[in-house]
């Protein structure tokens, strides 16, 4: 079953503290990955994919087959960042989404 | 400006009564998108479209109808099927697979 995992509904943290939001995900084909953003009275806004390796806002994430892990780092937390962020699987040969249940980040001063 | 533009923003209906949200995009994309979003269930996939005149269940399509007879428009309509209607519906478009997906600002939808 395509089936993408995030354990944490929130994670609060101190600002200057290293972030790691999980996110575990299952598929028999080949993934592609995504991080989604949603800041307070915003939309959803797309944050990086996987087949980018870019780094967006201090954040990275790492295709993991073996472990079918795309946890979302980034060294030191800003107060910026408290959102709520959402990892999506795409699946087939259509651009079509699955995504997470989301985890609401919380930095705090 | 280009975007997505989801209306109307908040939206009352009675139970029983059908009701259709709109979705208008100006990006020239040809996909769209309609989830909704529920706390703590994260946003789930109702229909989606590739192209104009065609579209495809996506994984809660009971209750719901769509169409696509213009490139910018996908409206959504909630029918009395619907068991549980009251949610966050989103709208997103896309222009390819290597392009995430650009999301319009929600209605939410009470029905009474």
């Amino acid at each position: 079953a395509q089936r993408v995992t995030q354990p944490e509904k929130l994670l609060s943290v101190f600002k200057g503290a290293p972030v790691e939001l999980k996110c575990n995900y299952s598929y028999s084909g080949s993934p592609e990955l995504f991080w989604y953003v949603q800041y307070s009275r915003q939309r959803l806004q797309l944050l990086l994919r996987h087949i980018s390796r870019e780094s967006i806002k201090g954040f990275t994430a790492d295709l993991n087959k073996g472990e079918t892990s795309f946890h979302l780092k980034k060294p030191f937390a800003q107060e910026e960042d408290s959102a709520m962020y959402y990892c999506a699987l795409r699946v087939g040969a259509t651009n079509k989404l699955i995504f997470g249940t989301g985890t609401l980040l919380a930095v705090q001063p | 400006d280009g975007g997505i533009t989801q209306s109307p923003k908040y939206l009352f209906r009675k139970e029983g009564q059908n009701v259709t949200l709109s979705c208008e995009q100006n990006l020239n994309h040809d996909a769209m998108y309609w989830y909704r979003q529920d706390p703590g269930q994260g946003l789930r996939l109702i229909y989606y479209s590739q192209i104009v005149n065609d579209f495809q269940k996506g994984d809660i399509a009971e209750g719901y109808s769509v169409s696509r007879e213009k490139k910018e428009s996908f409206p959504l309509t909630v029918t009395s099927a619907q068991k549980n209607p009251t949610a966050f519906y989103l709208c997103a478009s896309s222009i390819d697979r290597a392009s995430g997906y650009t999301f319009g600002s929600g209605t939410r939808l009470t029905v009474v």
